[in-house]
């Protein structure tokens, strides 16, 4: 079945450093890939996705590029912020209204 | 915003009673699902709805029912909670004219269960 992988949190970085977190997933077909944020008390929002291979998402400084060959879709910023501290989820959807598989999500914390 | 309302945000409870959750959207779209939140598992499917009385199980659905009876309405039922059932619960939406798979997610329904 469908699984995403992410990295293990939570990250902790300094103000206007480089952001990268790892997603790697596993699909049958040509899946839609997305990463989600969430703030504190928050539900998830939509950041960023990407439809087919080669696709870049990208939204508020971040980018992930689809990689069928890698079957990954990390997520990059160039410089963080504070405000970017939150929780975020690489997800997939192989076809259908059934589902979108979620990653377990990565922490991140950013301090000035 | 994809006028999506949980309630309630928060409740506890204790073990062996029964909890209803609510979710209501105001866009009247078909496709409305349930979901679990618990740290180190992500999300998790319970309970997913494409229409009017047409629901169907996740992958974590043991335990709890679902009720569509109005399209702008997806109810979450635990007929006897359990401490097992300790979550936040997320609604989301799917909007009729997304292909892709994008959700909208409510804010969010955290349940204690003593």
């Amino acid at each position: 079945g469908d699984s995403v992988t992410q990295m293990e949190g939570p990250v902790t970085l300094s103000e206007e450093a480089f952001l990268t977190i790892n997603c790697t997933y596993t699909a049958t077909g040509y899946p839609s890939l997305f990463w989600y944020v969430q703030y504190p008390g928050e539900g998830l929002q939509l950041l960023l996705k990407a439809t087919k291979a080669d696709d870049k998402g990208s939204n508020k400084g971040f980018e992930a590029t689809y990689r069928k060959e890698t079957t990954s879709f990390h997520l990059e910023k160039g410089s963080v912020q504070v405000s970017d501290s939150a929780v975020y989820f690489c997800a997939l959807n192989s076809g259908g209204y059934q589902k979108v598989t979620f990653g377990t999500g990565t922490k991140l914390q950013v301090i000035p | 915003d994809a006028g999506i309302t949980q309630s309630p945000r928060h409740k506890v409870t204790e073990t062996g009673t029964p909890v209803t959750l609510r979710c209501h959207q105001t866009e009247n779209h078909r496709y409305m699902y349930w979901y679990r939140q618990d740290p180190g598992h992500g999300l998790r499917l319970i309970h997913y709805s494409y229409g009017v009385k047409d629901t169907d199980k996740g992958e974590v659905s043991d335990g709890y029912s679902v009720s569509r009876s109005k399209t702008e309405d997806f109810l979450l039922t635990l007929e006897s909670a359990t401490s097992s059932q300790t979550s936040v619960y997320f609604c989301a939406i799917r909007r009729d004219s997304e292909n892709t798979g994008e959700l909208f997610f409510g804010e969010g329904s955290r349940l204690t269960v003593l």
